[in-house]
């Protein structure tokens, strides 16, 4: 299995919801992301989890908050969001470990489609 | 700190001609370099990668990429254009001071290969 799954495809929630994404891999990759991507702009990089541990936050705004409950899954939690955190959210996964440089490619799902309002 | 330009926003190019898409980079110490394809309302799939040896990579669906160190590029090629491959390419380098696999991407070129 060579895929990166994520649910929903869709998601609209008002700024005061609670609602979660959902990532899967059954890759035994160990490296965990997830991407911020804008229309027409590159992914911005959110999170690193290695072997389930927070290793990065891209200095995010705590209304994202992540979890990795075990090897193969990916959360991010959603709160109190704003209307410019509308997006496409992507997870990804790779070999590789926070400590050392991983010459590994990055499999990525389909992503999220996040609107807000 | 790393940087990746591709200089172009939009590439043109007619069916069965030869795809030529643009980049360069800026890091300390060797890259690994990465082309990534996407198509509309879908994530990035990996095309090909360059971390030694041959400076000709080959990758999937027929797309090569030629890492040139004097010249700091990595440009994607493929010889003959199909429709099928309108979509948007990013380049993305890591390199050896990048914590945690960070992966820095260029803003990304629009191809469009018309019939």
């Amino acid at each position: 299995d060579t895929e990166v799954t994520q649910t929903p495809k869709h998601l609209v929630m008002g700024m005061t919801n609670k609602k979660s994404l959902k990532c899967e891999q059954h890759m035994g990759h160990r490296a965990m992301y997830w991407y911020k991507q804008k229309a027409k702009k590159p992914p911005e990089l959110m999170f690193v989890y290695s072997y389930e541990k927070l290793s990065i936050n891209e200095s995010v705004p705590s209304r994202f908050s992540p979890e990795c409950p075990n090897s193969s899954l990916l959360n991010l939690h959603l709160h109190a969001l704003q209307p410019e955190d509308s997006a496409l959210y992507l997870c990804a996964s790779s070999q590789g470990t926070s400590g050392s440089v991983s010459y590994n490619e990055q499999f990525f799902g389909p992503g999220t489609r996040l609107t807000v309002l | 700190a790393q940087s990746v330009a591709q200089p172009e926003d939009q590439v043109n190019v007619a069916e069965g001609n030869p795809l030529t898409v643009k980049c360069t980079y800026s890091v300390s110490g060797n890259p690994y370099l990465f082309w990534y394809v996407q198509y509309p309302n879908r994530g990035l799939q990996f095309l090909l990668k360059y971390i030694t040896g041959d400076n000709l990579v080959k990758g999937s669906y027929g797309f090569e990429a030629e890492f040139n160190k004097s010249q700091t590029s990595f440009h994607l090629k493929k010889p003959s254009a199909l429709v099928s491959d309108s979509a948007l390419y990013f380049c993305a380098v890591r390199s050896l001071k990048a914590a945690g696999n960070k992966l820095t991407f260029g803003g990304g070129t629009r191809v469009l290969v018309k019939p």
